[in-house]
This record gives structure tokens, sequence and C-alpha cells, in this order.
């Protein structure tokens, strides 16, 4: 399975853009890249997955790089409310679909 | 769309006893269900994986005695803890995977909310 790589925290400041970077060297061709976060005592909440090209949704834009060795998501206005642990996870193709959590970025949001 | 609801949201039990969780899709069939636990301070952890109509597989570590899985429908999966011991105290979370095209691999995960269990 790709491992990925991330700081274990970061800090923003409330309004301005949070980007999170992400490695995953060992990526496979066919393996997507998700990310999720996970606000304190809940569970998990979906944000955006990619392959190769850059996505965008109403949360979030994922900046994948050329060769798909690393990625970044970028919330492009964070918010208090953004504060959580962000988790970058490449999916296994031959695997059930099984998602492996690496221990992710703490995202502080500052007023 | 795509939620998922677990309960109980929190239970205490006594060392020894049993404890059910309930994982639940509400809004969509999920072929394939998925639970995890959680230590505090620490990332997830997969348990195992549950197909609906067929047994659950488990990752390696994962004693399948103590946590039985049933995948009876597909909008329900049910974890038993069985003779819950104070280790086992923990944030159990499942998720449910939307029944895609067959072997799409771009299949989402939606999460539940967690069951905190506490085993005194």
């Amino acid at each position: 399975d790709a491992k990925t790589t991330q700081p274990p925290s970061m800090d923003c400041a409330e309004g301005r853009a949070a980007n999170l970077p992400c490695n995953h060297s060992t990526i496979s061709g066919n393996e997507y890249v998700y990310w999720y976060r996970q606000i304190h005592s809940q569970g998990p909440q979906y944000i955006i997955h990619g392959l190769k090209n850059n996505e965008t949704n109403e949360m979030a834009s994922l900046i994948i790089t050329e060769d798909r060795k690393s990625s970044t998501l970028i919330l492009p206005h964070a918010t208090l409310r953004d504060t959580a642990v962000y988790y970058c996870i490449v999916k296994t193709l031959y695997n059930f679909n099984k998602f492996y959590f690496g221990s992710g970025t703490k995202l502080n949001v500052k007023p | 769309g795509a939620v998922v609801s677990q309960h109980p949201s929190r239970v205490i039990c006594k060392s020894g006893t049993s404890v059910k969780i309930e994982c639940r899709s509400l809004d969509f069939q999920a072929t394939t269900m998925f639970w995890y636990r959680q230590f505090p301070k620490q990332s997830l952890m997969l348990m195992a994986t549950s197909n609906e109509g067929s047994k659950a597989t488990y990752e390696q570590g994962v004693e399948k005695d103590k946590f039985l899985i049933n995948h009876a429908s597909l909008t329900l999966s049910t974890l038993t803890v069985t003779s819950a011991h104070p280790e086992d105290s923990s944030f159990y979370i499942c998720s449910a995977q939307t029944a895609g095209t067959s072997g799409s691999i771009t299949d989402t995960q939606y999460f539940g909310p967690g069951t905190r269990l506490t085993v005194l």
C-alpha cells in the first residue's frame, strides 16, 4: 500500500488560504488520492479526491503534481470551524478499497 | 445525501459484558462497510471490512471472535464487542461505501459519527 507523509501540524490565520501538503511517492498509477478531515470526537468527513488532474469542489481544491508523488489540499478561506486533523489517503486498488489512515496534519486556524 | 448513523453514540459497560454497536447508511445502499477503532490522540485503525451477506474480513491482529461483525442488509452492519475489558475502551467508527460501478475504485467512504465505548 502506498504510504503518505504529512506534517504533524500547521497554523493558518482565519480568512487566509490553508495549504496542506502530502507526499505519496510510492503511489501506483491507478490509485486515487483522498482527503478527509476529522473534527475532534467526530467521524471523518469526506473533502475531495483525485487521480491526476486538479480538482475543486465547494469545500476545497486538490492539486496533484504531474509525477503524482505529492499533492496539496487548499482551503481557500480558512475559518475557525476548519480546525481539524486532515488526512491524506491513497486508496488501495486491489484490496477491497480499504483506507489506511496515516497520522494526518492538525490544522489550527487562528483568529 | 450519503449519511451514516451509529447507535449508540456513547456506551459505558462493565467488564465482561458484550456491547453491540449499529451502523446504518440512511440514504444509500452500502455493499461494503468498514469498522475502525481510534484511541486517544491516535489515528483511525482499520479493524475489518464487512460485505453484505458474507463473512467479514479482519485486519491482522484483530480478534474475530472478540469483535463480531454482522452485515445483514445493504443498510445495516453491527459490531459486537464480546466480553469487553477496559483495554477495549475506544472510539469505534464505521464507514459505508457507496455501491458504485462494479470494480470501481472511486467509491467514496462516508463515515458515521462514532461510538465512544468505556469499559469499567
